[in-house]
């Protein structure tokens, strides 16, 4: 079993749709990574957090410690959000990060 | 300036030969990995180092063997390569422990395909 599980796995959505991607995880961390890959490989990461929210354009990560849950949304999605979403951790006493296997998000004109 | 670059972009080999992946990066940051990404786009650690000393090292097969000569540089060598090696591959740096307002940053991964 996996520490970090995403859903859903695969997201197609409509030009303009207001998307969410979810991440759960099982162990206490210091810190929560989104990362973005492109088609074609680059790995950028989009937000690191270790609680409440953060925004960044279009883009909204949330955190709930408590119930060890993050979700990242994209509010008025375009077709060069296209790309998968990875969700990392970082555990309080661990010494390497931990990922989930990933959204592939699709968005259609 | 590219914060982790990452060379060869692609590379492509036969059987039972010996390669080597560069990675260096400018950040200043105490903390280098490599991860190995599948067909599945799923990430698995293999090493990491912290100021040139190893901190983790997967059950990677002992093929593979990182060579860190400064705390910038990560580079990894693979000898007696096999079909079941080619992936894309991913060198990364943060700030040790990950603790700081600090980002993850990967390199643009090499795609290793094995003939």
């Amino acid at each position: 079993k996996n520490e970090v599980e995403q859903s859903p796995q695969n997201l197609t959505a409509q030009e303009g749709e207001f998307i969410t991607i979810n991440c759960s995880y099982s162990v206490g961390i210091s810190a929560l990574h989104w990362l973005q890959q492109h088609p074609g490989g680059g790995i950028v990461s989009l937000f690191m957090l270790s609680s409440g929210k953060k925004k960044h354009g279009r883009l909204i990560a949330t955190i709930n410690i408590q119930e060890k849950h993050s979700s990242l949304h994209i509010t008025a999605s375009h077709p060069r959000d296209s790309a998968v979403y990875i969700c990392a951790v970082y555990p309080n006493t661990g010494n390497q990060f931990y990922f989930g296997t990933g959204t592939s998000l699709t968005v259609i004109p | 300036d590219t914060a982790v670059s990452q060379t060869p972009k692609y590379l492509v080999t036969q059987m039972g030969n010996d390669k080597s992946i560069k990675c260096e990066q400018n950040l200043g940051h105490d903390t280098m990995y490599w991860y190995k990404q599948d067909s599945k786009k799923f990430l698995k650690i293999m090493f990491s180092y912290n100021n040139k000393e190893l901190i983790i090292n997967e059950t990677v097969p002992n093929r593979f063997s990182p060579k860190s000569p400064d705390k910038a540089h990560l580079n990894l060598h693979i000898n007696s390569l096999e079909l079941g090696d080619s992936a894309v591959y991913f060198c990364a740096s943060s700030q040790w422990g990950a603790n700081l307002d600090e980002k993850l940053f990967f390199g643009s991964g090499t795609q290793l395909s094995v003939l």
